[in-house]
């Protein structure tokens, strides 16, 4: 069984960094494209980033280009999306997903405020 | 990048009916496109992949239709358990992949 669980949201003020990890298990993590989906409160899903299976390629939204970062560590199953200069609009669920699996993380709650 | 404009935004529906929803894309993604029912407070549950095929467990009044450009996913007879706001979702080519604007299933 495919498990995502992400971890590492929180409150930060604006400006802030923070940094999410997904840990991934119940498949070869190091075949799969992995990425990042958010959902601002009563808002609809947003894709933010995504990373090669080898790591060699990444995307990112205009949105947050500039201000994140998504790595993995193949030999730990664990993907990340290190996020610097938070702003409000930032705030939001961040969903860990492996879309050509069809399987999504519980999400994890970021919120930037002061 | 492929824009999905996905209608209606919301509907009105009794249990019993007939639902069906819509995606177009903006440029052909041959049936790269899958569906997802959303619950609040819940993660996205994929229901069909490949723009036409049914997710291992999900139920059978739940179908999917369309390639290129045109998508339908059609609930035959909605339940109860059904409503819930519904996303189409394409992974054509490189990133980005879209969502679209969603579709709010609520109770007539």
């Amino acid at each position: 069984e495919v498990q995502l669980v992400e971890s590492g949201g929180g409150l930060v003020q604006p400006g802030g960094s923070l940094r999410l990890s997904c840990s991934a298990s119940g498949f070869t993590f190091s075949s799969y494209a992995m990425h990042w989906v958010r959902q601002a409160p009563g808002k609809g899903l947003e894709y933010v980033s995504a990373i090669s299976s080898n790591g060699g390629s990444t995307y990112y939204a205009d949105s947050v280009k500039g201000r994140f970062t998504i790595s993995r560590d193949n030999s730990k199953n664990t993907l990340y999306l290190q996020m610097s200069s938070l702003r409000a609009e930032d705030t939001a669920v961040y969903y860990c997903v492996a879309v050509l699996l069809g399987d999504w993380g519980q999400g994890t709650l970021v919120t930037v405020s002061s | 990048d492929i824009q999905m404009t996905q209608s209606p935004s919301s509907l009105s529906a009794s249990v019993g009916d007939r639902v069906t929803i819509t995606c177009r894309a903006s440029q052909g993604i041959r049936n790269d496109l899958g569906w997802y029912q959303q619950k609040p407070g819940k993660a996205p549950k994929r229901l069909i992949y490949a723009a036409s095929s049914l997710q291992s467990g999900v139920p059978s009044r739940f179908s999917g239709s369309g390639s290129g450009t045109e998508f339908t996913l059609t609930i035959s007879s909605l339940q109860p358990e059904d409503f819930a706001t519904y996303y189409c979702l394409q992974h054509n080519s490189y990133p980005p992949w879209t969502f679209g604007q969603g579709t709010k299933v609520e109770i007539k």
